[in-house]
């Protein structure tokens, strides 16, 4: 079975600084994505940014990167020039890629990111 | 619709009652999941429907959970003799199709009170 692990449960950080979210997870699949999502407090879940399993390079999606660890089986995100949009419930999520994928999405506990003026 | 809509936004109920949820996918979208979100466990995988195929009843947690989709498009979720552990934020999701499970997109969420 695939576990995701956020060990913080609450974070903060100054407007227009950096922060990083952590993730750690555990499976003994080869081929999976990774995922951060956005819960804010519409309760609405937005994709941040996705990452295949079998590509080396970190991806990047403006503010936001990566740092994927497979070997690790880490995987933080960077949020650059931190706004107070990114407040946020930041989750991270790992899902299976197979032919006879559900789609099940396996999220870890969340991290509540403050951004502070 | 632009998104995924979900109804009722917000439902209490008595404990012992039944709930309906109602989740209207992106349209064209075959590929359709509930998720609960609760204090207690988290967010976990409840269901996943794809076209015509058997559902993955996988994460239902009891018997007193089901759900249906018709015509392959709105989706219902049921939960018979409510209990107060059934209290959470139901969330929905959907996707071009299998292939693209990848991409949920996720609708607002029924937020459920049992008392």
């Amino acid at each position: 079975a695939q576990t995701v692990t956020q060990s913080q449960p609450e974070m903060s950080v100054q407007e227009a600084e950096t922060v990083t979210l952590s993730c750690t997870y555990d499976t003994s699949e080869n081929n999976y994505y990774l995922f951060w999502y956005k819960q804010p407090p519409s309760r609405q879940m937005i994709l941040v940014i996705r990452q295949e399993a079998y590509k080396q390079q970190n991806a990047t999606e403006n503010r936001f990167s990566v740092n994927f660890q497979k070997a690790a089986k880490s995987f933080s995100l960077k949020i650059s020039d931190s706004q107070l949009g990114d407040t946020a419930m930041y989750f991270c999520a790992f899902m299976k890629r197979s032919s006879s994928n559900t789609g099940k999405l396996i999220f870890g506990q969340g991290t509540t990111l403050q951004v502070k003026p | 619709g632009a998104g995924v809509s979900q109804s009722p936004s917000n439902k209490v109920t008595e404990k012992g009652k039944d709930v309906e949820l109602r989740c209207d996918p992106i349209s064209g979208h075959t590929a359709l999941y509930w998720y609960r979100q609760s204090l207690g466990q988290g967010l976990e995988f409840l269901i996943y429907f794809q076209g015509n195929s058997a559902p993955d009843k996988s994460g239902l947690p009891s018997d007193r959970f089901s759900a249906e989709r018709t015509g392959g498009s709105v989706s219902t979720l049921t939960i018979q003799r409510t209990q107060q552990e059934d209290s959470a934020v139901y969330l929905c999701a959907s996707s071009r199709d299998r292939g693209t499970a990848y991409e949920q997109y996720f609708g607002p969420g029924t937020r459920l009170t049992v008392t």
